[in-house]
């Protein structure tokens, strides 16, 4: 079975800076995928970044960026400028490939920005 | 952008009665699941469906829930004699199949329901 981790539960971080929130992952398996949602305090869940295990490069999403290391099994976000809109839940989630396969999210941080 | 949609946002119901959860998946997704969220918690799998039955479910999904793709654009969650410990958000994710839109390989989850038992 996978297991998604996420050790912090809450972070803090001032508008504009800077923010990297940690998760780590455990599988046995090799094609995978892995997604970091947010849920602002309307509770919909909105996907943020998606990373194929099988790329080495790290994904990015405009202001949204991830530091992939498939040996230790590590995927951590990395924001950039900060808004307050970003103000949220984010959770981290793997994903089997194949063509059914469920998410398995972790426990979630939640990010406050500070104005 | 196509997006999937939930309704009602809100069910409030009373301990043993049964609720209907509905979902409209994104036009021509092949695969669709339902997840729960108990308030503070992390979201949690309940089951996935395809081809009109289901592929997956977790040990939460137990006899006390279903589902059904009534027709072509629905896909319905029904949990009866409904508990305490069912209050959540109950969330609808669709996902594509070859050549349809978006990725085929991310999940895409409504608005969700927020349930209430009493």
């Amino acid at each position: 079975a996978q297991t998604v981790t996420q050790s912090q539960p809450e972070m803090s971080v001032q508008e504009a800076e800077t923010v990297t929130l940690s998760c780590t992952y455990d599988t046995s398996e090799n094609n995978y995928y892995l997604f970091w949602y947010k849920q602002p305090p309307s509770r919909q869940m909105i996907l943020v970044i998606r990373q194929e295990a099988y790329k080495q490069q790290n994904a990015t999403e405009n202001r949204f960026s991830v530091n992939f290391q498939k040996a230790a099994k590590s995927f951590s976000l990395k924001i950039s400028d900060s808004q307050l809109g970003d103000t949220a839940m984010y959770f981290c989630a793997f994903m089997l490939a194949g063509a059914n396969s469920k998410l398995t999210f972790g426990k979630g941080i939640t990010l406050s920005v500070r104005p | 952008e196509p997006e999937v949609t939930q309704t009602p946002s809100h069910q409030v119901t009373q301990m043993g009665q049964e609720v209907i959860l509905r979902c409209v998946p994104i036009s021509n997704h092949l695969y669709f699941y339902w997840y729960r969220q108990i308030l503070g918690q992390k979201v949690e799998f309940l089951v996935s469906f395809y081809n009109n039955e289901i592929s997956e479910k977790s040990e939460i999904f137990d006899d006390q829930f279903s589902v059904e793709r009534p027709d072509g654009s629905n896909f319905t969650l029904k949990i009866r004699s409904t508990k305490l410990e069912d209050s959540a958000m109950y969330f609808c994710a669709s996902k594509g199949g070859q050549g349809v839109v978006l990725s085929t390989d991310t999940q895409y989850f409504g608005p969700g329901t927020r349930l209430t038992v009493l």
